[in-house]
């Protein structure tokens, strides 16, 4: 069975900085893809960001980027120039291939960024 | 416009009682699931289902039930027989296939028991 980690329970930024939330995996498989997940005080599940294992780059989206290290099992995300909405609950996911499987999730890491 | 519906928002049981919370999705998406969240916890499975009249048991399946009757449809049950119901409870879907698809997220339901 797949195991996700998130070892920091609580980050914090101070507005405009960089901060990078850390998350390692565990799994046999070869073929799977990795997520970020933010859920603000509303606790709405948003997607910030996918990586899939096969693809060497790592993936960006605007200010969020990931750096994917497959050997290492490792999934960390950085935020650049933190904005006070950033401020969430960040969750590390894993999937196996198949878009029906499920997903695993890290037990999170809380996000402040102060002004 | 598409998305997923849960309701209620929130919702009382009192100890002894089963209760139904709601999932519904207009996205034409094969798969759903249900997730339950502690305080201070990521999410955890709890059913989930690919197809039609077909689902399968999560890591938390223990005194929930689900039925999927309809493709739009997947309503869990809470029986009295969860011991600790107390929760945040998601419930998500997505297209089924080999290729990636995102699963789509409720606005979830708060339980209480009472």
């Amino acid at each position: 069975a797949q195991t996700v980690t998130q070892s920091q329970p609580e980050m914090s930024v101070q507005e405009a900085e960089t901060v990078t939330l850390s998350c390692t995996y565990d799994t046999s498989e070869s073929d799977y893809y990795l997520f970020w997940y933010k859920q603000p005080p509303s606790r709405q599940m948003i997607l910030v960001i996918r990586q899939e294992a096969y693809k060497q780059q790592n993936a960006t989206e605007n200010r969020f980027s990931v750096n994917f290290q497959k050997a290492a099992k490792s999934f960390s995300l950085k935020i650049s120039d933190s904005q006070l909405g950033d401020a969430a609950m960040y969750f590390c996911a894993y999937r196996n291939r198949p878009s029906g499987s499920r997903l695993t999730f890290g037990e999170g890491t809380q996000l402040t960024v102060n002004p | 416009d598409g998305g997923i519906t849960q309701s209620p928002k929130y919702l009382f049981r009192k100890e002894g009682q089963n209760v139904t919370l709601s999932c519904e999705q207009n996205l034409n998406h094969d798969a759903m699931y249900w997730y339950r969240q502690d305080p201070g916890q990521g999410l955890r499975l709890i059913y989930y289902s690919q197809i039609v009249n077909d689902f399968q048991k999560g890591d938390i399946a223990e005194g929930y039930s689900v039925s999927r009757e309809k493709k739009e449809s997947f309503p869990l049950t809470v029986t009295s027989a969860q011991k600790n119901p107390t929760a945040f409870y998601l419930c998500a879907s997505t297209l089924a296939g080999r290729s990636y698809n995102e699963q789509f997220f409720g606005p979830g339901t708060r339980l209480t028991v009472l």
